[in-house]
């Protein structure tokens, strides 16, 4: 089974400055999907990033951009120039490639990370 | 125009009782699911399903009771609520096709079972 692991329970940063969250994962699939989602305090998720194992390049999005190693199983988002509606609880999830047959596509979430901004 | 919605919000109930929450979306896709977001935020699938058939069941008590009218619709029902079971509930979405397909969510139903 697959896990992620945020090891980050919280963090801080400045209005304007970059930030980065890091997730680490542990899989024996080869492809997959990586996500990186927001939940604001009216506890919508939202997708900030996605990003797909057979792709070397990093995904970018404005100002969020990850850095995927997929030999280290790594997939950290940076944050550019943050702005005080970043904050927010921050999700890494996966979801497999293999199996994708009509519904068994679940993502598997790590445990969070809570970004503050200070003003 | 909301894309994946949930009824209630909130929900706050005595333990031993049933209660139902639903979950509906209006953008035409195949399959819907149901994560629970516990005291501690960690987020985990609990069902899926594609065309009203139930696809995944995440080892989930069958006191819940997950139940799909159609495409659009994908309820919720729990028997005997124990207080294990306050938690945030999420519905999402998506439309299958090959490669990726992204997940929509509903705004979540918070449960307090006291």
């Amino acid at each position: 089974a697959q896990t992620v692991t945020q090891s980050q329970p919280e963090m801080s940063v400045q209005e304007a400055e970059t930030v980065t969250l890091s997730c680490t994962y542990d899989t024996s699939e080869s492809d997959y999907y990586l996500f990186w989602y927001k939940q604001p305090p009216s506890r919508q998720m939202i997708l900030v990033i996605r990003q797909e194992a057979y792709k070397q390049q990093n995904a970018t999005e404005n100002r969020f951009s990850v850095n995927f190693q997929k030999a280290a199983k790594s997939f950290s988002l940076k944050i550019s120039d943050s702005q005080l509606g970043d904050a927010a609880m921050y999700f890494c999830a996966y979801r497999s490639a293999y199996g994708s047959n009509f519904g068994n596509e679940k993502l598997t979430f790590g445990t969070g990370t809570r970004l503050t901004i200070i003003p | 125009d909301t894309a994946v919605s949930q009824t209630p919000k909130y929900l706050v109930t005595q333990m031993g009782n049933d209660k139902s929450i639903k979950c509906e979306q209006n953008l035409g896709h195949d399959t819907m699911y149901w994560y629970k977001q516990d005291s501690k935020k960690f987020l985990k699938i609990m069902f899926s399903y594609n065309n009203k058939e139930l696809i995944i069941n995440e080892t989930v008590p069958n006191r819940f009771s997950p139940k799909s009218p159609d495409k659009a619709h994908l309820n919720l029902h729990i028997n005997s609520l124990e207080l294990g079971d306050s938690a945030v509930y999420f519905c999402a979405s998506s439309l299958y096709r090959q490669g990726y397909n992204e997940q929509f969510f509903g705004p979540g139903t918070r449960l307090t079972v006291l």
